[in-house]
């Protein structure tokens, strides 16, 4: 597709509930990052993937949380047994590596709003 | 100790004046880069402008200018001429190390601009 898409936008689930969140890159791009922004704040990194694997989670706050992205396009964000804390808008953003690339050239998506009650 | 310091929670400037935005970072690699990104209220994050640790000149595009003193390690954001669009969340990041679009961004807590006719 023509930029990074997220589904869904908005989640609103409740507390201790699982949530997957949905990440299709720009066609190419072989990294993907995930990223939680919570209200008032700057993205925070959670996970770094290179092509299927991921090359640093060190963000990923506690083992609820996981990310794959089995095929090295699409990535999911799994978040289990919901907390309230949770809530914020998950960005994520792709980039293409390599020789030649820029070094600018990360493209964001629009994000999912999770809310948990 | 954070990485990106945005010292400033809010601005106010006057339509067609200009602006700085203030960036200070913090890292011990020689090779990085540094990034602006401006947030509207619908939540994407726009890319602005970028500026490589090696990079001799300051960056510039159109109404946006880089202001990188890397001995103070500050890399302030200039807006000409405002206008009303421009009011946002900007957001300052770096990326240690690498290369290329490759490695996770490092965000600041971002300053709220409000741009007034």
């Amino acid at each position: 597709g023509a930029g990074v898409s997220q589904t869904p936008s908005n989640k609103v689930t409740e507390k201790g509930k699982y949530v997957e969140l949905r990440c299709d890159p720009i066609s190419g791009h072989t990294a993907l990052y995930w990223y939680r922004q919570s209200l008032g704040q700057g993205p925070e990194f959670l996970i770094y993937f290179q092509g299927t694997g991921a090359a640093d989670d060190s963000g990923l706050p506690n083992d609820r949380f996981f990310a794959v992205r089995p095929e090295g396009s699409v990535s999911t964000l799994k978040i289990q047994r919901t907390e309230r804390g949770d809530s914020a808008v998950y960005l994520c953003a792709s980039s293409l590596t390599g020789q030649g690339a820029p070094d600018y050239g990360y493209t964001f998506g629009s994000g999912t709003r999770l809310t948990v009650v | 100790a954070q990485k990106i310091t945005q010292t400033q929670p809010g601005m106010f400037v006057q339509e067609k004046e200009a602006v700085t935005l203030d960036c200070t970072y913090d890292t011990s690699d020689q090779s990085y880069g540094l990034f602006w990104y401006k947030q509207p209220s619908s939540g994407e994050m726009i890319f602005l402008i970028y500026q490589g640790s090696y990079d001799e000149q300051n960056a510039t595009e159109g109404r946006y200018s880089l202001n990188f003193q890397k001995a103070r390690k500050s890399a302030n954001l200039v807006i000409s001429a405002s206008q009303l669009g421009d009011s946002a969340m900007y957001f300052c990041a770096m990326r240690e190390g690498y290369g290329g679009s490759q490695g996770n961004l490092i965000f600041g807590k971002g300053t709220k601009l409000s741009v007034k006719p």
